[in-house]
């Protein structure tokens, strides 16, 4: 079984564009979070999507935004790009019928210039 | 509120030696423990878990027990290899099924030298 896809793994940007991340979750995973890992830093709660809804969103501005389709993927747009939000996006599933462990992707590296 | 509170790094170890990362928590219930690890350049994996207290997680030669009366899930090793160099994560979910009571520690970045 396929574990969480994210794509693109690498991903250069300028100051001011727009960034789209993507992730794919184990098939029957409805729960989807995001998370930003700057570089050096712990991992920051994005996101939390389930069921095509967004159930919480993180200390972020408005500028980061995203959705959920109905087979489950999810889409994480960043606008206006800033340099501090170069870090490492990271998606994961949630198995919240059992433990409430996370399954994670390999991430997406954004670098802003 | 809950949260997780995991020793700072970087912590710098020689090949063979004991290693232990200590983590404690605070939770209004009933809580799931973990251990993820990241290796360079890669996403986040589960490396153990344990599910109530007393319970004892085991993987790769590590392990962590879950202790209720200390409220802790300290990572041990009891000799370290240079490929477990890595950023060892603790956290929470609580309650354990059910989305989004989630919290993790900032992180411990091990170095294993040879």
């Amino acid at each position: 079984e396929a574990g969480v896809t994210q794509s693109p793994t690498h991903l250069i940007k300028t100051r001011g564009q727009q960034a789209t991340l993507r992730c794919s979750p184990i098939s029957g995973h409805t729960s989807v979070y995001w998370y930003q890992q700057a570089l050096g830093l712990g991992l920051q709660f994005l996101l939390w999507y389930d069921e095509g809804e967004e159930r919480n969103r993180g200390n972020f501005p408005p500028r980061f935004s995203g959705r959920q389709f109905p087979n489950y993927s999810s889409e994480l747009n960043v606008n206006a790009l800033e340099l501090e939000d170069s870090a490492l996006y990271l998606c994961a599933n949630q198995d919240t019928l059992n433990t409430g462990e996370l399954f994670f992707g390999e991430g997406s590296r954004l670098t802003v210039l | 509120g809950d949260s997780v509170t995991q020793m700072e790094g970087p912590v710098t170890l020689s090949e063979e030696a004991f290693l232990t990362i200590n983590c404690t928590y605070t939770a209004t219930g009933y809580p799931s423990l973990f251990w993820y690890v990241q290796y360079p350049g890669e996403g986040l994996q589960l490396l153990l878990k344990a599910t109530k207290a007393d319970d004892k997680g085991s993987n790769k030669g590590f392990e962590a027990t879950y202790r209720k009366e200390t409220t802790s899930f300290h990572l041990e090793k009891g000799s370290v290899q240079v490929s477990d160099s890595a950023v060892y994560f603790c956290a929470l979910s609580d309650p354990p099924t059910g989305a989004n009571n989630l919290f993790f520690g900032t992180g411990t970045r091990l170095t294993v030298i040879p």
